[in-house]
């Protein structure tokens, strides 16, 4: 069974920093792209950023251009966004998403860590 | 960035009703459009891809359709558990962008 289990959100000061993880299990980590997706509370859907298998080649929204980095550790399973230099408007429930690229979707999504920035 | 207009934004409907949701690119995604549904405090669930293709698991009175700019949502009869927040979203091109949601509400 696919599991994606998202950890690492909290209450951070505008300006702060904040790690997030993604443990991955029940499929073959390293074959898949994977992606950061968030919603701002009662909002919709905002893509953030994806990683190739390659961790080397990695895409994000303009609005996180040079403040978030996304990795990931093939041999652990695992997925991380960190985040630098918050902003109130990434106040939101962050979801990690396995991307199958043959079909162009993200097919499975863990349930989301929540990120407040907030003084 | 390519601009996704989902409507109507919400619709009430009735258990066994026929429902169509509507989904406008603002150029041409071809058929790289995906449907999601969203229950109140879960993740995003994968319904169709590809336009018309049904996910596994996913019960067949859900259909997709259109290419270009403009696809459709169709839920033929609708359940209970059908009331939820749909979104559409392209996957054409980086950034891959949501339509706001349509949210579809018992009437």
């Amino acid at each position: 069974e696919v599991q994606l289990v998202e950890s690492g959100g909290g209450l951070v000061q505008p300006g702060g920093s904040l790690r997030l993880s993604c443990a991955a299990s029940g499929f073959i980590f390293s074959n898949y792209w994977m992606s950061w997706v968030r919603q701002a509370p009662g909002k919709g859907l905002e893509w953030v950023a994806n990683v190739e298998q390659d961790v080397s080649k990695n895409h994000y929204v303009d609005s996180v251009k040079g403040r978030f980095t996304i990795s990931r550790d093939n041999a652990k399973n695992s997925l991380y966004l960190q985040m630098t230099s918050l902003r109130a408007e990434d106040t939101a429930l962050y979801y990690c998403a396995r991307v199958r690229t043959d079909i162009s979707a993200r097919d499975f999504w863990g349930q989301g860590t929540l990120v407040t920035v907030s003084s | 960035d390519i601009q996704m207009t989902q409507s109507p934004s919400s619709l009430s409907a009735s258990v066994g009703d026929r429902v169509t949701i509507t989904c406008r690119a603002s150029q041409s995604v071809r058929n790289y459009l995906n449907w999601f549904q969203q229950k109140p405090g879960k993740a995003p669930k994968l319904l169709i891809y590809l336009a018309s293709s049904l996910q596994g698991g996913v019960p067949s009175r859900f259909s997709g359709s259109g290419s270009g700019t403009d696809f459709t949502l169709t839920i033929s009869s609708l359940q209970p558990e059908d009331f939820a927040t749909y979104y559409c979203q392209q996957s054409y091109n980086t950034p891959p962008t949501f339509g706001q949601g349509t949210k579809l509400e018992i009437k």
